[in-house]
């Protein structure tokens, strides 16, 4: 079955640096898209970034483009986000995500890991 | 960017009642491919998002029948046939047709009245 496993979330103070990992198992990762998204507390989902089965792509929403940094190691089975000059309203559960095909863009999810930017 | 409008934000049901959620979006999600491209999510409390249902009406494996979707081009609806205790949470519409972003509707709460 497929599941996806965040790590690396805690506490960091603004300006600071954090990177996350997703650790994906039960689907051959390398054919697929994936997905950040995040959920601030009490809020709704926001996208944030996305990247290419291969790599070769990525995307970013505007609230992090230039401070975030999507990135995957196929041989692993893994994607990463490396979050940069974090402010406090990057606080938020992180999800990892599937993109199963063509526009659908979002099946599975993963469990989250929660990023808390405090001084 | 393409702006999903959900209503009702909140959602009182009676257990075994009816519910039903709308989403609109700003665009048609009507893909080249003539497919419609909606999901919805149901998130219950202290869990992440689960699909349950894609391209408008296709149910995810293990989703109950009581839950339905329709529409099309620009509105949606999620239905549930009757209410149970676990269906509490909050539900979301999402498109992946004009990305970036991938965009979501605000959520609509549903709880037990």
């Amino acid at each position: 079955q497929v599941q996806l496993v965040e790590s690396g979330g805690g506490l960091v103070k603004p300006g600071g640096s954090l990177r996350l990992s997703c650790a994906a198992s039960g689907f051959t990762f390398s054919d697929h898209y994936m997905s950040w998204i995040r959920q601030a507390p009490g809020r709704g989902l926001e996208w944030i970034s996305y990247i290419t089965s291969s790599g070769s792509a990525t995307y970013y929403a505007d609230s992090v483009k230039g401070r975030f940094t999507i990135s995957r190691d196929n041989t692993k089975n893994s994607l990463y986000l490396q979050m940069n000059t974090l402010r406090v309203e990057d606080t938020a559960v992180y999800y990892c995500a599937r993109d199963p095909d063509t526009a659908n863009k979002v099946d599975y999810w993963g469990q989250g890991t929660l990023v808390t930017v405090s001084s | 960017d393409v702006v999903m409008t959900q209503s009702p934000l909140s959602l009182p049901v009676t257990l075994g009642q009816p519910a039903s959620i709308s989403c609109r979006s700003s665009q048609s999600l009507l893909y080249r491919d003539g497919n419609t491209y909606l999901s919805w999510f149901q998130q219950r409390p202290g869990q992440s998002p689960r699909r349950l249902i894609y391209q408008v009406s296709n149910r995810d494996s293990g989703v109950p029948d009581r839950f339905s979707g329709s529409g099309s081009g620009t509105d949606f609806t999620l239905k549930i046939s009757r209410v149970e205790a676990e269906d509490v949470g909050v539900y979301y519409c999402m498109q992946g047709v004009y990305w970036p972003p991938i965009t979501f509707g605000q959520g609509t709460r549903l709880e037990i009245k």
